[in-house]
């Protein structure tokens, strides 16, 4: 089953509005990475946040982790058209010596001129 | 980072035939992975590939109808045996440039496989 719940599934905002969405999840983890995926091609690393952190800041991007609620949030301010993509966030989990990427659902982000 | 790239980038397939996806790197990596996203659908580990060793398959994947290959740090190519109209999706690759925890990953575009 899919580690992480994205919160909303999807989401249309004005140009220049600022868009939130929320990941949560259900085991410890060692860090949590953001991705976006532009329509069905490879994804982008955005930023990743270890366990330790609670906030970390990319340009526009704005990332937060509460690992007492298991919930992580991204932030990004000032929004354009080219950031209309799917969003996904993933959790990175010890796996056998390795570390492993769960992903979760997605929010597909449309941003609207 | 790293520049991955896969091919094909697309196929057509008929059902009962298999295809092999193949995952260069231009640079060394330790660890590289192999996904399946279905149609409008998250992300899902198939495998780890690690050089040298025999691939880690997650739950619900086999090694006889996802065989994978990983001959050196640069290179890897994961085959999708006996399609059916269910192995319809995006497998894409990506690597972890050195091992250990905490690392992004970088992925290719992908190749978006349908099966008649």
């Amino acid at each position: 089953s899919q580690q992480g719940e994205e919160d909303p599934q999807a989401l249309s905002i004005q140009e220049g509005e600022n868009a939130t969405m929320n990941c949560s999840y259900k085991t410890s983890i060692n860090n949590l990475q953001w991705y976006r995926q532009n329509s069905g091609r490879g994804l982008v690393h955005l930023i990743l946040i270890r366990s330790n952190e609670r906030e970390k800041h990319s340009g526009r991007l704005r990332v937060t982790l509460d690992t007492s609620k298991k919930s992580s949030s991204l932030l990004i301010t000032a929004s354009r058209a080219a950031d209309t993509a799917s969003y996904f966030c993933a959790t990175g989990i010890s796996n056998f010596g390795n570390e492993k990427l769960t992903f979760g659902t997605g929010t597909r982000l449309t941003i609207i001129p | 980072s790293a520049v991955i790239s896969q091919k094909p980038s697309r196929d057509i397939c008929q059902r009962g035939t298999s295809l092999t996806i193949q995952c260069q790197v231009d640079s060394q990596v330790t660890m590289m992975f192999w996904y399946r996203q279905q149609p409008g659908q998250s992300l899902t580990l198939i495998a780890t590939a690690n050089q040298g060793s025999e691939a880690t398959y997650e739950s619900g994947f086999v090694i006889d109808k996802f065989p994978i290959s990983r001959p050196n740090l640069t290179f890897s190519t994961l085959t999708v045996s006996n399609m059916s109209p269910e192995d319809s999706s995006i497998y894409l690759c990506s690597v972890a440039i050195t091992g250990g925890w905490n690392q992004p990953q970088h992925f290719g575009d992908g190749t978006r496989l349908s099966i008649l």
